[in-house]
């Protein structure tokens, strides 16, 4: 089945550092893929997502681009906040597999450091 | 648009006590998805539905959960009776249903507390 693989956490940083969480994914068809925040005692909110291949999404500083070849969407953003501190989800919406949920990954917990 | 609208946000129950959680998803949506998130086992997809009708309820943990969607506009979680195992926090969702990928909208959450 298709599943979504992250960089285990904490990530500690400190303040203007550069931020990479990996994520790499397995779909038997050809996914869209999003980044999730979770900023403390909220929900999820949709970071970026991109639908095809080489696709780049882009939200507050944050990117991600859709590397098929090596099946992954890592997230970066060169220089972190402390705003920045959550929790962030990797997920994926494999469109030919129907109307399936999203798959998510186990998350990501990012803290920085003033 | 006001959102996914959930409630109540925090709940502190005694064990044995029914509990029901309630969502109200983003006008226009098709798709509602409940989830359940704890340290130990991350983000759980309990059940979805899509136009109001059940399609995938495996993730419901045991009988003593259930979910209705009476209308589009409302759907409730309960749990009966209620144990301390079931303390997490507890996620609405809702998606349209066009064009994927749109992704979802995700409530604030209800802590649950059982003790």
């Amino acid at each position: 089945g298709d599943s979504v693989t992250q960089m285990e956490g904490p990530v500690t940083l400190s303040e203007e550092a550069c931020l990479t969480i990996n994520c790499t994914y397995t779909a038997t068809g050809y996914p869209s893929l999003f980044w999730y925040v979770q900023y403390p005692g909220e929900g999820l909110q949709l970071l970026l997502k991109a639908t095809k291949a080489d696709d780049k999404g882009s939200n507050k500083g944050f990117e991600a681009t859709y590397r098929k070849e090596t099946t992954s969407f890592h997230l970066e953003k060169g220089s972190v906040q402390v705003s920045d501190s959550a929790v962030y989800f990797c997920a994926l919406s494999d469109r030919d597999s129907g109307n399936t949920p999203l798959v998510f990954g186990k998350g990501t917990r990012l803290s920085v450091i003033a | 648009d006001a959102g996914v609208i959930q409630s109540p946000r925090h709940e502190v129950t005694e064990m044995g006590q029914e509990v029901t959680l309630r969502c109200k998803p983003i006008s226009g949506h098709d798709y509602l998805f409940w989830y359940r998130q704890t340290m130990m086992r991350g983000l759980e997809l309990l059940i979805y539905f899509n136009n109001n009708v059940p399609i995938d309820d495996s993730g419901m943990p045991e009988d003593r959960f259930s979910a209705k969607m009476p209308n589009a506009s409302f759907s409730t979680l309960k749990i009966q009776p209620s144990e301390p195992r079931d303390s997490a926090v507890y996620f609405c969702a809702s998606s349209p249903n066009r064009d994927r990928p749109y992704g979802y909208t995700f409530g604030s959450g209800t802590r649950l507390t059982v003790v």
